[in-house]
């Protein structure tokens, strides 16, 4: 089985500008969550969307926003970009955040490697 | 913030030694994962260990966890060279849907 997919894996935007990057979740996963991650850090929770709702949102500006499609790929947006926004954004999904599934381990793509100049 | 915080930060240590690195978290949780993360790719879920378990095996990891002072620790036995990469904990709150990580431990292996 195919794992999580990102698209792009790199890609150079200049200030100002609005990015969108996609994410194919693992085959019967319903939940996809996405993160940030600067270098020399942990990655930081942006979203997570279950069954196309909301489940959760970090502590990122407005900029940053986020939809899953009724085949559970999702996108996630990032207007007015800063240079501060120059990191690897990692998408992963999950069978499940809720019931007997909480216990569902996350599977990570393997990012999109952003910078903003 | 992050939940959980990693120590130490960075470690080197021979092939073939141990390497035990350990996380602090916050609040209560329902689970606490470690993952594994090489350089500029995707992290990969190590293992996984449930609030009421106090340790867990799989393979040459062994992971410990105490609720009452919110710890837990991942020990690698016989490491090698391709055990090099950095080292994530990650807890699920109780009642919660994120996953939050902490920032990791890099851990060098020299052949």
């Amino acid at each position: 089985d195919a794992g999580v997919t990102q698209s792009p894996t790199h890609l150079i935007k200049t200030r100002g500008q609005h990015v969108t990057l996609r994410c194919s979740p693992i085959s019967g996963h319903k939940s996809v969550s996405w993160y940030q991650q600067v270098l020399g850090q942990g990655p930081q929770f942006i979203f997570q969307y279950y069954e196309k709702e909301e489940r959760g949102r970090g502590n990122f500006p407005d900029r940053f926003s986020a939809r899953q499609f009724p085949n559970y790929s999702s996108e996630l947006n990032v207007n007015a970009l800063l240079l501060g926004d120059s990191a690897l954004y990692l998408c992963a999904s999950s069978r499940s955040t809720e019931g007997a599934q909480v216990d569902s381990p996350l599977h990570f793509g393997n990012g999109t490697r952003l910078t903003v100049t | 913030s992050q939940q959980g915080e990693e120590d130490p930060q960075a470690l080197s240590i021979q092939e073939g030694e141990n390497a035990t690195m350990n996380c602090s978290y916050k609040t209560s949780i329902n689970n606490l994962q470690w993952y594994r993360q090489n350089s500029g790719r995707g992290l990969v879920h190590l293992i996984l260990i449930r609030s009421n378990e106090r340790e867990k095996h799989s393979g040459r990891l062994r992971v410990t966890l105490d609720t009452s002072k919110k710890s837990s620790s991942l020990l690698i036995t016989a490491s090698r060279a391709a055990d090099t990469a950095s080292y994530f904990c990650a807890t699920k709150a109780a009642g919660g849907f994120k996953t939050i990580f902490g920032a990791g431990t890099r851990l060098f292996v020299k052949a």
